[in-house]
């Protein structure tokens, strides 16, 4: 079935190191992978997405790359900074068919440390 | 340009009750999803609707339902409410074509007691 892992679950870094969470995918369908960023008491905000189509993209400090052969995407977050503290969510979803709904990865709560 | 709006924010109901939530998508955006979040078991996709038609329904049981009005504006509603449907309920909008991003509103968090 479908289904979206992402790791880790928690990551700690210092203020200005850089941030990588990675999630994988099971449905080889999968065409279009948004990632969100949850702060407390809020709905998630969409942060970035990519396209099957692409290999990467990038918007300021923030970065996906997406790996089609091995059903893999990440997220990179350069020269974190404390208020990118929150829990991050990847998503995956079939843009053909089955628009709206996204399989969501576990989250990670990263925690930026001043 | 206004979010998504969901109404009421907190809710409080007694096991056995039903309850009815709301969202207001944004401005011309004509879908809108629904998702259960829990710490266990993270956000699970409930249902979508496009044009006041269900296009999509996750693995919920019947209990669960929503619908959507003429002017977008959805409604989900859970009945015989149980202990174990005490979640953030959160809608997201989206334009609703292909590769179109969806947006969350801040959810209704639904306490069972």
């Amino acid at each position: 079935g479908e289904n979206v892992e992402q790791h880790p679950s928690t990551l700690s870094v210092q203020e200005g190191d850089s941030a990588v969470i990675k999630c994988t995918y099971s449905d080889s369908a999968s065409n279009y992978f948004p990632w969100y960023k949850q702060e407390l008491g809020k709905g998630p905000q969409l942060i970035i997405d990519i396209r099957s189509n692409v290999g990467e993209k990038k918007d300021q400090r923030i970065a996906v790359t997406l790996n089609k052969t091995a059903k893999h995407f990440s997220l990179h977050i350069t020269e974190t900074q404390p208020e990118d503290s929150a829990v991050y969510f990847c998503a995956a979803s079939k843009i053909s068919g089955n628009t709206g709904k996204l399989i969501f990865g576990q989250g990670t709560t990263l925690q930026v440390k001043p | 340009k206004a979010g998504v709006t969901q109404t009421p924010r907190y809710l409080i109901k007694t096991r056995g009750q039903q309850v009815t939530l709301s969202c207001s998508p944004i401005s011309g955006h004509r879908s809108v999803s629904w998702y259960q979040q829990t710490p266990g078991q993270g956000l699970q996709f409930l249902f979508e609707y496009f044009s006041e038609t269900q296009r999509n329904k996750g693995n919920f049981p019947g209990r669960f339902s929503g619908r959507q009005f003429s002017n977008s504006r959805s409604e989900m509603n859970v009945s015989t409410l149980e202990l174990g449907d005490s979640a953030l309920y959160l809608c997201a909008s989206s334009l609703g074509t292909t590769g179109t991003e969806a947006f969350f509103g801040q959810g209704t968090r639904l306490t069972v007691v």
